[in-house]
Protein backbone atom coordinates (compact mmCIF):
# COMPACT_ATOMS: atom_id res chain seq x y z
CA UNK A 1 0.00 0.00 0.00
CA UNK A 2 1.12 3.77 -0.22
CA UNK A 3 3.45 5.25 2.50
CA UNK A 4 1.20 8.10 3.92
CA UNK A 5 3.17 10.98 4.79
CA UNK A 6 6.62 9.22 5.08
CA UNK A 7 8.03 11.71 7.40
CA UNK A 8 5.17 11.50 9.85
CA UNK A 9 5.81 12.10 13.69
CA UNK A 10 5.63 8.29 15.18
CA UNK A 11 4.11 7.12 18.70
CA UNK A 12 5.44 3.96 19.49
CA UNK A 13 3.07 1.95 22.38
CA UNK A 14 3.47 -1.60 23.61
CA UNK A 15 0.36 -3.58 23.18
CA UNK A 16 -2.10 -3.27 25.76
CA UNK A 17 -0.75 -0.21 26.55
CA UNK A 18 -3.15 3.21 25.99
CA UNK A 19 -2.01 5.50 23.26
CA UNK A 20 -2.59 9.41 23.35
CA UNK A 21 -2.71 11.46 19.74
CA UNK A 22 -2.41 14.64 19.95
CA UNK A 23 -3.33 17.81 17.73
CA UNK A 24 -2.88 21.57 17.74
CA UNK A 25 -5.39 23.20 15.76
CA UNK A 26 -5.38 26.77 14.29
CA UNK A 27 -9.18 28.21 13.89
CA UNK A 28 -10.67 29.25 17.42
CA UNK A 29 -14.03 29.01 15.21
CA UNK A 30 -14.10 25.65 14.49
CA UNK A 31 -17.41 23.92 14.93
CA UNK A 32 -16.66 20.09 15.04
CA UNK A 33 -13.70 18.09 15.41
CA UNK A 34 -12.61 14.67 13.65
CA UNK A 35 -10.26 11.62 14.04
CA UNK A 36 -9.72 10.09 11.52
CA UNK A 37 -7.76 6.45 11.11
CA UNK A 38 -5.68 5.39 7.81
CA UNK A 39 -4.46 2.03 7.13
CA UNK A 40 -1.86 1.44 4.88
CA UNK A 41 -3.58 1.37 1.20
CA UNK A 42 -6.54 2.17 2.30
CA UNK A 43 -9.02 5.30 2.66
CA UNK A 44 -9.61 7.01 5.96
CA UNK A 45 -12.25 5.55 8.42
CA UNK A 46 -13.76 8.03 10.96
CA UNK A 47 -13.32 7.34 14.23
CA UNK A 48 -14.85 9.82 16.44
CA UNK A 49 -15.56 13.20 16.80
CA UNK A 50 -16.41 16.25 19.33
CA UNK A 51 -18.27 19.19 18.75
CA UNK A 52 -16.74 22.53 19.77
CA UNK A 53 -19.12 23.32 22.75
CA UNK A 54 -17.90 19.69 24.22
CA UNK A 55 -14.78 18.44 26.20
CA UNK A 56 -14.68 14.84 25.57
CA UNK A 57 -16.39 12.48 24.33
CA UNK A 58 -16.01 8.60 24.99
CA UNK A 59 -16.61 5.98 21.92
CA UNK A 60 -15.68 2.64 22.41
CA UNK A 61 -12.15 2.18 23.64
CA UNK A 62 -11.58 5.83 22.23
CA UNK A 63 -11.84 9.22 24.11
CA UNK A 64 -11.41 12.37 22.59
CA UNK A 65 -10.70 15.29 24.78
CA UNK A 66 -11.09 19.19 23.09
CA UNK A 67 -9.00 22.24 25.04
CA UNK A 68 -9.99 24.83 23.49
CA UNK A 69 -8.09 27.13 25.78
CA UNK A 70 -5.05 26.17 24.23
CA UNK A 71 -6.77 24.55 20.51
CA UNK A 72 -5.66 21.57 21.16
CA UNK A 73 -7.37 18.21 20.78
CA UNK A 74 -6.28 14.30 21.62
CA UNK A 75 -7.39 11.13 20.96
CA UNK A 76 -6.94 8.16 23.57
CA UNK A 77 -6.86 4.64 22.99
CA UNK A 78 -7.28 2.40 25.42
CA UNK A 79 -5.77 -1.12 25.53
CA UNK A 80 -4.12 -0.23 22.48
CA UNK A 81 -4.09 -3.63 19.84
CA UNK A 82 -1.74 -4.01 16.64
CA UNK A 83 -4.83 -3.50 14.40
CA UNK A 84 -4.31 0.05 15.80
CA UNK A 85 -1.59 0.72 13.64
CA UNK A 86 -2.45 3.23 11.27
CA UNK A 87 -1.93 6.98 10.78
CA UNK A 88 -3.95 9.21 12.60
CA UNK A 89 -5.25 12.56 11.34
CA UNK A 90 -7.58 15.02 13.12
CA UNK A 91 -9.96 17.28 11.08
CA UNK A 92 -11.15 21.24 12.43
CA UNK A 93 -14.78 21.92 10.47
CA UNK A 94 -15.77 25.12 10.51
CA UNK A 95 -19.55 24.67 8.88
CA UNK A 96 -20.00 25.47 5.76
CA UNK A 97 -16.87 26.17 5.19
CA UNK A 98 -13.57 24.23 5.03
CA UNK A 99 -11.82 21.00 6.34
CA UNK A 100 -8.50 21.51 7.57
CA UNK A 101 -6.47 18.29 8.34
CA UNK A 102 -3.51 18.04 10.71
CA UNK A 103 -0.65 16.52 9.35
CA UNK A 104 -1.07 12.59 10.95
CA UNK A 105 0.53 10.70 13.57
CA UNK A 106 1.68 7.21 12.88
CA UNK A 107 1.13 4.75 15.85
CA UNK A 108 2.81 1.44 15.84
CA UNK A 109 2.18 -0.97 18.25
CA UNK A 110 4.62 -3.16 19.32
CA UNK A 111 4.05 -7.08 20.67
CA UNK B 1 -16.59 -3.07 2.94
CA UNK B 2 -17.74 0.99 3.52
CA UNK B 3 -20.47 0.82 0.73
CA UNK B 4 -18.96 4.05 -0.94
CA UNK B 5 -17.49 3.24 -4.48
CA UNK B 6 -15.17 4.75 -6.44
CA UNK B 7 -14.19 4.67 -10.01
CA UNK B 8 -11.89 4.00 -11.56
CA UNK B 9 -9.08 2.50 -9.09
CA UNK B 10 -6.04 3.27 -10.86
CA UNK B 11 -6.06 6.47 -13.66
CA UNK B 12 -2.58 7.22 -15.82
CA UNK B 13 -2.75 10.06 -18.04
CA UNK B 14 -0.81 12.90 -19.30
CA UNK B 15 -0.20 16.69 -18.80
CA UNK B 16 -2.80 18.91 -20.06
CA UNK B 17 -5.86 16.47 -20.16
CA UNK B 18 -9.33 16.02 -18.89
CA UNK B 19 -10.40 13.45 -16.49
CA UNK B 20 -13.25 12.11 -14.68
CA UNK B 21 -13.80 10.62 -10.92
CA UNK B 22 -16.76 9.11 -10.03
CA UNK B 23 -17.89 8.44 -6.67
CA UNK B 24 -21.34 6.35 -5.80
CA UNK B 25 -22.45 7.48 -2.23
CA UNK B 26 -23.95 4.55 0.39
CA UNK B 27 -27.39 4.22 -0.15
CA UNK B 28 -29.42 6.66 1.53
CA UNK B 29 -26.46 9.24 2.26
CA UNK B 30 -26.75 12.56 1.36
CA UNK B 31 -23.53 14.02 1.48
CA UNK B 32 -20.90 13.34 -0.48
CA UNK B 33 -17.26 14.93 0.30
CA UNK B 34 -13.99 15.07 -2.13
CA UNK B 35 -10.95 14.88 -0.74
CA UNK B 36 -6.88 15.21 -1.86
CA UNK B 37 -4.39 13.23 -0.81
CA UNK B 38 -0.24 13.40 -1.85
CA UNK B 39 2.80 13.11 0.29
CA UNK B 40 3.32 16.63 0.11
CA UNK B 41 0.47 18.05 0.88
CA UNK B 42 -1.35 15.54 2.97
CA UNK B 43 -4.86 15.10 3.12
CA UNK B 44 -6.73 18.53 1.74
CA UNK B 45 -10.43 18.80 1.68
CA UNK B 46 -11.98 19.82 -2.03
CA UNK B 47 -15.37 20.19 -1.67
CA UNK B 48 -18.89 18.98 -0.34
CA UNK B 49 -22.40 18.40 -1.76
CA UNK B 50 -25.20 17.77 -0.10
CA UNK B 51 -28.50 16.36 -2.05
CA UNK B 52 -27.25 18.19 -5.17
CA UNK B 53 -26.04 21.42 -3.78
CA UNK B 54 -22.54 22.37 -3.19
CA UNK B 55 -22.80 23.31 0.61
CA UNK B 56 -18.93 23.85 1.27
CA UNK B 57 -15.65 24.52 -0.79
CA UNK B 58 -11.76 24.13 0.21
CA UNK B 59 -8.99 23.66 -1.62
CA UNK B 60 -10.42 23.36 -4.73
CA UNK B 61 -8.34 24.46 -8.26
CA UNK B 62 -10.42 26.36 -10.43
CA UNK B 63 -9.11 23.76 -12.81
CA UNK B 64 -10.96 21.64 -11.15
CA UNK B 65 -15.19 20.93 -11.24
CA UNK B 66 -17.87 18.54 -9.38
CA UNK B 67 -21.06 18.00 -9.16
CA UNK B 68 -23.66 15.93 -7.71
CA UNK B 69 -26.14 13.98 -9.85
CA UNK B 70 -30.01 13.97 -8.67
CA UNK B 71 -29.36 9.95 -8.25
CA UNK B 72 -27.07 11.21 -5.55
CA UNK B 73 -23.57 9.88 -7.48
CA UNK B 74 -21.14 12.33 -7.82
CA UNK B 75 -18.23 13.39 -10.49
CA UNK B 76 -14.93 15.23 -9.63
CA UNK B 77 -13.54 16.59 -13.39
CA UNK B 78 -9.94 17.43 -13.19
CA UNK B 79 -8.53 19.40 -16.57
CA UNK B 80 -5.19 20.69 -17.95
CA UNK B 81 -3.86 18.24 -15.56
CA UNK B 82 -0.03 19.11 -14.03
CA UNK B 83 2.25 16.54 -12.43
CA UNK B 84 1.34 17.82 -8.72
CA UNK B 85 -2.37 16.53 -9.58
CA UNK B 86 -0.90 13.00 -8.89
CA UNK B 87 -2.55 11.75 -6.17
CA UNK B 88 -4.95 9.99 -4.36
CA UNK B 89 -8.27 11.42 -4.13
CA UNK B 90 -11.25 9.93 -2.11
CA UNK B 91 -14.69 10.74 -2.12
CA UNK B 92 -17.09 10.07 1.29
CA UNK B 93 -20.25 10.20 1.99
CA UNK B 94 -22.79 10.77 5.08
CA UNK B 95 -26.72 10.60 5.63
CA UNK B 96 -26.61 14.32 6.44
CA UNK B 97 -24.27 17.42 6.78
CA UNK B 98 -21.77 15.85 9.68
CA UNK B 99 -23.45 16.78 12.99
CA UNK B 100 -22.47 14.10 15.23
CA UNK B 101 -22.65 11.59 12.48
CA UNK B 102 -20.46 9.13 10.67
CA UNK B 103 -18.55 10.01 7.47
CA UNK B 104 -17.77 6.90 4.99
CA UNK B 105 -14.51 6.40 2.65
CA UNK B 106 -14.58 5.23 -0.40
CA UNK B 107 -11.22 2.96 -1.69
CA UNK B 108 -9.61 5.89 -3.65
CA UNK B 109 -8.64 6.80 -7.18
CA UNK B 110 -5.00 6.95 -7.44
CA UNK B 111 -4.58 9.23 -10.20
CA UNK B 112 -0.64 9.37 -11.90
CA UNK B 113 -0.19 12.24 -14.82
CA UNK B 114 2.69 11.62 -16.61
Amino acid sequence: GESVGLHLPTLSVQEGDNSIINCAYSNSASDYFIWYKQESGKGPQFIIDIRSNMDKRQGQRVTVLLNKTVKHLSLQIAATQPGDSAVYFCAEIKYGQNFVFGPGTRLSVLP
Amino acid sequence: DSGVTQTPKHLITATGQRVTLRCSPRSGDLSVYWYQQSLDQGLQFLIHYYNGEERAKGNILERFSAQQFPDLHSELNLSSLELGDSALYFCASSVGVLTQETQYFGPGTRLLVL
